[in-house]
């Protein structure tokens, strides 16, 4: 079984370019979850879907970001115009209903997106 | 808010050498708690969970956890390390409040295991 997917692995653009992130979770898994990390430092929760609805964007950091989970399969993230303060590993998980208490959270290899 | 702390940000130990990393959290309701595991170039694992009953838990490759909920605590342990433990170790944790739905983590320990 194919895991959770995340494209492209490694992405290097200039400031006020944009940037598209691509996540194709587990085949069947309603919830999709966007994580980040940036700078070595813990990884911060983004936004959550169930199929195609955010359940929570708490964590979007400001309007420059945009998710977006049309047809509740994958899931895009854009930032965009991209800043230097938005450069770090951008995760994805998915999971089936029932959030991480009783289901386990499957992650991808994540995005590592350097702004420059 | 919620928040998690891993006390140390890098460990480096000697095969065979015992392994504890250090995580606690500032929450006082219901939590669930999770250490994830990341090794070079892999994506983000679990190694363990708990949810509720016996505090010690035992994950996988031999790892296990205790949760001592007056202080706030879920310390991972392993008692003979092997190269191949060599990986970043996330301390995790969500809550009811958040419905479960919202995993907050510790900002990792890098563990180098030597030969």
């Amino acid at each position: 079984e194919a895991g959770v997917t995340q494209f492209p692995s490694h992405s290097v653009i200039e400031k006020g370019q944009t940037v598209t992130l691509r996540c194709d979770p587990i085949s069947g898994h309603d919830n999709l979850y966007w994580y980040r990390r940036v700078m070595g430092k813990e990884i911060k929760f983004l936004l959550h879907f169930v199929k195609e609805s955010k359940q929570d964007e708490s964590g979007m950091p400001n309007n420059r970001f945009l998710a977006e989970r049309t047809g509740g399969t994958y899931s895009t993230l854009k930032v965009q115009p991209a800043e230097l303060e938005d450069s770090g590993v951008y995760f994805c998980a998915s999971s089936l209903l029932g959030g991480h208490r009783n289901t386990e959270a499957f992650f991808g290899q994540g995005t590592r997106l350097t702004v420059v | 808010a919620q928040s998690v702390s891993q006390h140390n940000h890098h460990v480096i130990l000697s095969e065979a050498a015992s392994l504890e990393l250090g995580c606690n959290y500032s929450y006082g309701g219901t939590v669930n708690l999770f250490w994830y595991v990341q090794y070079p170039g892999q994506h983000l694992q679990l190694l363990l969970k708990y949810f509720s009953g016996d505090p010690l838990v035992k994950g996988i490759k031999g790892f296990e956890a205790e949760f001592i909920k007056s202080k706030f605590s879920f310390n991972l342990r392993k008692p003979s390390v092997q190269w191949s433990d060599t990986a970043e170790y996330f301390c995790a944790v969500n809550a009811l409040s958040g419905g479960y739905n919202k995993l907050i983590f510790g900002a990792g320990t890098r563990l180098a295991v030597h030969p």
